[in-house]
């Protein structure tokens, strides 16, 4: 069956340090994969989009890179800070002929001060 | 540009009530998405509009859930009966350009409660 695994496990980090987020997918085949930030009440928002054909991402302090053959995403935030705190969340589309974005169910990320 | 709008953003309802969920869109963007979030399942695709036309709406989870798209500025999905499992958060989404440009703007979400 088809899958997006996301480490529902928090992840605590250091102020400063590297997060570093997964998304482990079985059974799509995607073009496109997203990853977007949700803080708490809010709905999600829009932080990068990685083509099959790229192997990696760059914006600011985030970095996304997309290996096809693990069927995996990292998600990077350099020099993180608190205010990175938020839920973290992977979106892949289905390659159906339809605009149909999948989601993971998230890690949920702490930047400790 | 407000964003996608989204009332109510809460709903407290009883058992076997009906329950309507209201979106507007970014003026402009061309599909619209009802998204439905829960702890167990996370974020999970209802329904897709391009166009206003209805294109996918396999995720749907019965017939007591149904969507309405009648011009590009307003949508609607509604529940009826509403039963205590439906209650979680709906979120709407709207984008523009199709699944190559795919970023989803969504709304602040609507928390459903069904008692």
């Amino acid at each position: 069956s088809q899958k997006i695994e996301q480490n529902s496990e928090a992840l605590n980090i250091q102020e400063g340090k590297t997060a570093t987020l997964t998304c482990n997918y079985t059974n799509y085949s995607p073009a496109y994969l997203q990853w977007y930030r949700q803080d708490p009440g809010r709905g999600p928002v829009f932080l990068l989009l990685i083509r099959e054909n790229e192997k990696e991402k760059r914006k600011e302090r985030l970095k996304v890179t997309f290996d096809t053959t693990l069927k995996q995403s990292l998600f990077h935030i350099t020099a993180s800070q608190p205010a990175d705190s938020a839920t973290y969340l992977c979106a892949l589309d289905e390659v159906s002929g339809t605009y149909k974005y999948i989601f993971g169910t998230g890690t949920r990320l702490k930047v400790l001060a | 540009d407000a964003g996608v709008i989204q009332s109510p953003r809460h709903e407290v309802t009883e058992m076997g009530q009906e329950v309507t969920l209201r979106c507007k869109p970014i003026s402009g963007h061309n599909s619209l998405f009802w998204y439905r979030q829960t702890m167990m399942r996370g974020l999970e695709l209802l329904i897709y509009f391009n166009n206003n036309v209805p294109i996918d709406d396999s995720g749907m989870p019965e017939d007591r859930f149904s969507a309405k798209m009648p011009n590009a500025s307003f949508s609607t999905l509604k529940i009826q009966p509403s039963e205590p499992r439906d209650s979680a958060v709906y979120f709407c989404a709207s984008s523009f350009g199709g699944r190559a440009f795919g970023e989803l703007f969504f709304g602040e979400g609507s928390r459903l409660t069904v008692l």
